[in-house]
């Protein structure tokens, strides 16, 4: 079975600075990886995703993650943050040939001014 | 295109009692997830269904069940309340007929049910 950890359950960072939120798997075989995020009271939003190919995939609002096979890792970065990414965020991970996600408990991102 | 409708928005009920839940999902699309949403264990399957069959099935009681119409519009049932189904239920849409995650998942705002 696969399972995902997010090891931060809380991060500030300042506006205008640059970010990373770790996130593990583990998995087998090769995963199906995903960034969703949530903000209060609302649903959760793909920012990006992976299947296969370049590990370093772009999303959206400016967020990039990065696939490393050795470190069973899918971290999240964005190079200067706003403060409307104030939400939380979680990875995700999925096999191949399944529908079903396996979510990570979230990180909490704070944006001071 | 409307985005996946979750309704109703927040519920309050006793526990012993029913609940039922409703989406509707992205036009077109015909599988719908079903996810429990809690502070302590995070985000959970509960089941999927597609062309109105279940799919798939999370590690939950009896006590919930689903179904999927023709139409592809889902509800989701929690027969006698506990006080720990307080949550919030998400539920997700996806064009995906292969069972697979090739397209992704859209999810709604979701419907916080507290028991109390």
């Amino acid at each position: 079975a696969q399972s995902v950890t997010q090891p931060d359950i809380h991060i500030t960072v300042s506006e205008g600075a640059s970010l990373e939120l770790r996130c593990n798997y583990s998995y087998g075989a090769t995963p199906y990886l995903f960034w969703y995020v949530q903000s209060p009271g609302q649903g959760l939003q793909l920012l990006l995703k992976y299947f296969s190919g370049d590990t370093l995939v772009q999303g959206i609002k400016g967020f990039e993650a990065e696939f490393k096979r050795s470190q069973s890792s899918f971290n999240l970065r964005k190079p200067s943050v706003h403060w409307s990414d104030a939400a939380e965020y979680f990875c995700a991970v999925g096999a191949s040939g399944y529908s079903t996600l396996t979510f990570g408990k979230g990180t909490m991102l704070l944006v001071s001014p | 295109k409307a985005g996946v409708t979750q309704t109703p928005r927040y519920l309050i009920k006793t526990r012993g009692q029913q609940v039922t839940l409703s989406c509707s999902p992205i036009s077109g699309h015909r599988s719908v997830s079903w996810y429990q949403q809690t502070p302590g264990q995070g985000l959970q399957f509960l089941f999927e269904y597609f062309s109105e069959t279940q799919r798939n099935k999370g590690n939950f009681p009896g006590r919930f069940s689903g179904r999927q119409f023709s139409n592809s519009r889902s509800e989701m049932n929690v027969s006698t309340l506990e006080l720990g189904d307080s949550a919030l239920y998400l539920c997700a849409s996806s064009s995906n007929q292969q069972g697979t995650l090739n397209s992704p998942l859209h999810f709604g705002n979701g419907t916080r049910l507290t028991v109390t």
